[in-house]
């Protein structure tokens, strides 16, 4: 168990609808990524947050949209789903470690993820 | 993006034998890196890390290996179990930059 979870674990929606997946960091995680992982694919980063600010974006659609809030949790809202995402989407929680030489390493933890069916 | 591939798709090995996975990275500024073996329907578990600074890692049966030179890492597991089955993963990252993640190999143990 990594300490990250998730919820839902399983969604089955359809087209068109709006869904909204749920991460709780690690405690004492102030970073907190989403990635999508399709059939047959890698893990595709999609963004990231740093105790609630954005810090990096990915290859994030539109139609998708995060934010993380004052208690460090996570969501990730979908909109106008399309069969196309159809994916497992799995949060990563991390703590920065700071090296001698100033650079921060972040080991990243994932959650079990959430099975999202698009129908 | 980055390109992080594995030279093996799938490994088969018989239980008790050493394994090794491959990994090529292409983005020579990469100076951080993460195995992770992920089981059917789980997350990706966290196994080892190394930092470009070292080019030899060991943890509980698991050795990571970092070539710097041809870009190159490898995790070694000594004496697999039924339990290693899984699909094993590299992640690269870069200074202030995302992590990029090959698809993955997958480890079948042999009883």
């Amino acid at each position: 168990d990594s300490g990250v979870t998730q919820t839902p674990k399983h969604l089955i929606t359809a087209t068109g609808q709006r869904v909204t997946l749920r991460c709780s960091p690690r405690s004492g995680d102030l970073s907190v990524y989403w990635y999508q992982q399709s059939l047959d694919q890698g893990l595709q980063f999609l963004i990231q947050y740093y105790n609630g600010e954005e810090r990096a974006k990915g290859n994030i659609l539109e139609r998708f949209s995060a934010q993380q809030f004052p208690d460090l949790h996570s969501e990730l809202n979908l909109s106008s789903l399309e069969l196309g995402d159809s994916a497992l989407y799995f949060c990563a929680s991390s703590v920065g470690l700071t090296s001698g030489s100033g650079r921060v390493y972040y080991e990243q933890y994932f959650g079990p993820g959430t099975r999202l069916t698009v129908t | 993006g980055e390109s992080v591939g594995l030279h093996l798709p799938t490994l088969s090995v018989q239980e008790g034998d050493n394994s090794i996975i491959n990994c090529a990275y292409s983005n020579s500024a990469s100076d951080y890196f993460i195995w992770y073996k992920q089981e059917s329907g789980k997350g990706p578990q966290f196994i080892i890390d190394i930092r470009s600074n070292m080019d030899k890692r060991q943890g509980q049966r698991v050795t990571v290996l970092l070539n710097k030179t041809v870009k190159h890492l490898s995790l070694q597991i000594a004496a697999t179990q039924p339990g290693d089955s899984a699909v094993y993963f590299c992640a690269e990252n870069i200074p202030g930059n995302q992590f990029y993640f090959g698809t993955g190999t997958s480890l079948t143990v042999i009883p």
